[in-house]
């Protein structure tokens, strides 16, 4: 069954570094998603692209992150200069369309992010 | 901004009872997603609901979507130790409206179902 797949599950950095977060969602599906969630918090919408543009962003989603899709399949985030309070789970989600029976949101496994 | 509250945030039981977890809202969402997570693990789709009034089985699981389409509610019968987890809610705003679809999360109810 297609699943949506995350890497590093874990990533260590320094305060200040810059990271990359990489997502390869399910090969046909056309919106892709980054969420977080802070250790013993609700999952967090950060962003949602479509069409190679960001569609819809939170207040979170500030200039130090941005999101990419380099090629066909793999959907990218980055987070500029790394604070403490970005230390959480990553969940990227993909979704095949917005019309009724298409519209459900498939989760990848998460990379866990731990900032210094 | 959409808020959605679910509760209970605990819950334990002991195999073979019945519970019922709920999620509310004053907005309305175009469906309600239900789903369940495994610690170190991304959320796993159980069910959509989109139809207000709608109800969905899935085995022992029974889902509903409110009337009004601003709350639902997952219930469990005779619950098992493998029932045991962390369950969510998620709205879905309005689709092909002003939003791409975001999914607004409740904060999770974790069950522990004893032998």
């Amino acid at each position: 069954e297609p699943e949506v797949t995350q890497t590093p599950s874990h990533q260590v950095t320094q305060m200040g570094q810059e990271v990359i977060l990489r997502c390869v969602p399910i090969s046909n599906h056309l919106y892709f998603y980054w969420y977080r969630q802070i250790l013993g918090q609700k999952v967090e919408f950060l962003v949602s692209f479509y069409n190679n543009e960001i569609s819809e962003k939170s207040e979170i989603f500030d200039d130090q992150f941005s999101v990419e899709r380099p090629d066909g399949s793999n959907f990218t985030l980055k987070i500029r200069s790394t604070k403490l309070e970005d230390s959480a789970m990553y969940f990227c989600a993909s979704r095949l369309g917005l019309r009724r029976g298409y519209n459900e949101q498939f989760f990848g496994p998460g990379t866990r992010l731990t900032v210094l | 901004t959409q808020l959605l509250e679910q509760s209970p945030q605990f819950l334990s039981i002991q195999e073979g009872e019945n519970l019922t977890v709920y999620c509310n809202s004053s907005s309305v969402f175009s469906s309600l997603q239900w789903y369940r997570q495994e610690p170190g693990e991304g959320p796993v789709l159980l069910v959509t609901v989109v139809t207000g009034g709608e109800v969905k089985k899935l085995k022992r699981l029974t889902f509903q979507f409110g009337d009004a389409r601003k709350d639902s509610s997952l219930h469990i019968t005779a619950a098992q130790p493998g029932d045991t987890g962390l369950y969510l809610c998620a709205g879905l705003s309005n689709a092909g409206g002003t939003s791409y679809g975001k999914l607004t999360f409740g904060q999770g109810t974790i069950l522990t179902v004893h032998p």
